[in-house]
């Protein structure tokens, strides 16, 4: 039984670099979320995917951010220009057809130097 | 707008001892509730949910009742356990105006129990 895979789980980059994670969602789940937790908060919607289409995206989520989904399967999330205040961890879910319950894969921590 | 303001922590608590985790909630409608738990080192996972009011969820001993008329859904556990240290964060799905299983978190509640 896989769950949701997130690839590197630590990233450390410096100001102004690209970074992009990448999630694996569980095979049979059509949709597929992305949030931010930063240190002592609880975890932030950013976007969400319902098989390949990017139906609905927070404020949050800036122009420098851009999410995908080709052939509906896995995702990245990418994040250019960095900046100091875009380090947290980068949370992605799967969820099947049913109403609200998330599988949550162990983040991507971005650390920005 | 939907928000969800569950207690601060820690929490420390001895073995055995009883639990209650806060969680109060603002949403327009009827939103559906959850509890999440984060072990050490590990990804949230789902513990237990409530899409009405008047349920219950209930999961590994723990639960908790949806309550319309407090807009509250807390956590409790007659006898907590070493291996329940965790942080337990509160979550809402609204009912409309946004897509479904877009939750909205508390800032989570961490628990240490002592043996």
């Amino acid at each position: 039984d896989t769950g949701v895979s997130q690839d590197p789980r630590h990233k450390i980059t410096k100001r102004g670099q690209n970074v992009t994670f990448r999630c694996d969602p569980i095979s049979e789940h059509n949709r597929l979320y992305w949030y931010r937790q930063t240190l002592g908060q609880g975890p932030e919607f950013l976007t969400y995917f319902q098989n390949e289409a990017q139906l609905e995206k927070s404020r949050l989520l800036s122009d420098r951010f851009s999410a995908e989904r080709p052939k509906g399967s896995f995702s990245t999330l990418e994040i250019q220009r960095t900046e100091q205040g875009d380090s947290a961890m980068y949370l992605c879910a799967s969820s099947p057809r049913y109403y609200g319950e998330l599988f949550f894969g162990e983040g991507s921590r971005l650390t920005v130097l | 707008g939907n928000s969800v303001t569950q207690m601060e922590g820690p929490v420390t608590l001895s073995e055995e001892a009883f639990l209650t985790i806060n969680c109060t909630y603002t949403a327009t409608g009827y939103p559906s509730l959850f509890w999440y738990v984060q072990y050490p080192g590990e990804g949230l996972q789902l513990l237990l949910k409530a899409t009405k009011a008047d349920d219950k969820g209930s999961n590994k001993g723990f639960e908790a009742t949806y309550r319309k008329e407090t807009t509250s859904f807390h956590l409790e556990k007659g006898s907590v356990q070493v291996s329940d240290s965790a942080v337990y964060f509160c979550a809402l799905s609204p009912s409309y105006g946004g897509s479904q299983g877009n939750l909205i978190f508390g800032k989570g509640t961490k628990l240490s129990v002592k043996p």
